[in-house]
């Protein structure tokens, strides 16, 4: 069963504009990691948030964790056309190291 | 450094075909993993290897098998497949001594099953 549920699934917006995504899980987590997939590749890690986190920053990425509401955020400030891509939240729960990951945002980057 | 490295990127089978789908790292991880990925589901996992001489299951693993050949290979066969297999398949890696790492992927295997 999926972990995680993106919201929204797709996002269109002008280059400049902050993009946000949401991400929502069930279960406990370790942490929770953020990839982005350009077409026809592979994944690519972009943040990863431990759950005793509530922010994080990397570059132009914001990333939350609220725990109490099994939900974070992706925020990409000032995007870019290059930005287009899907985005995927994947939860860490236990050991193996295993990620369950959500069904993704996928974001269009206008010029 | 190559990275992750899967073979063949594409592959059409007839149903009851079997193959085996390659997956290489370069990097010294210790662990290995199998996802596929189909549209409005996100990535499933299929097996996984913890070490080298390790395996066990993911959330999909019926349908498939698994070897960890040594510790940079890891390779996923399908015995009969089903048109329900078609998918893209993805191999991963994670750095060895990471209890929370990042997972590094390969670019996918698009596997049709007519």
């Amino acid at each position: 069963s999926q972990q995680g549920e993106e919201d929204p699934q797709a996002l269109s917006i002008q280059e400049g504009e902050n993009a946000t995504m949401n991400c929502s899980y069930k279960t406990s987590i370790n942490n929770l990691q953020w990839y982005r997939q350009n077409s026809g590749r592979g994944l690519v890690h972009l943040i990863l948030i431990r759950s005793n986190e509530r922010e994080k920053h990397s570059g132009r990425l914001r990333v939350t964790l609220d725990t109490s509401k099994k939900s974070s955020s992706l925020l990409i400030t000032a995007s870019r056309a290059a930005d287009t891509a899907s985005y995927f939240c994947a939860t860490g729960t236990g050991g193996g190291n295993k990620l369950t990951f959500g069904t993704g945002t996928q974001l269009k980057v206008e010029l | 450094n190559a990275g992750v490295t899967q073979t063949p990127k594409f592959q059409v089978l007839k149903t009851g075909q079997s193959m085996t789908l390659q997956c290489a790292q370069d990097m010294n991880h210790n662990s290995m993993y199998w996802y596929r990925q189909d549209p409005g589901m996100g990535l499933r996992l299929i097996y996984y290897s913890a070490s080298e001489g390790t395996t066990d299951k993911g959330e999909v693993p019926n349908g498939y098998n698994v070897s960890r050949l040594n510790k940079r290979e890891f390779s996923l066969r399908l015995e009969s497949a089903a048109p329900s297999q078609t998918s893209v398949y993805f191999c991963a890696s994670i750095p060895q001594g990471t209890n929370t790492g990042e997972l590094f992927f390969g670019e996918g295997s698009r596997l049709t099953v007519l």
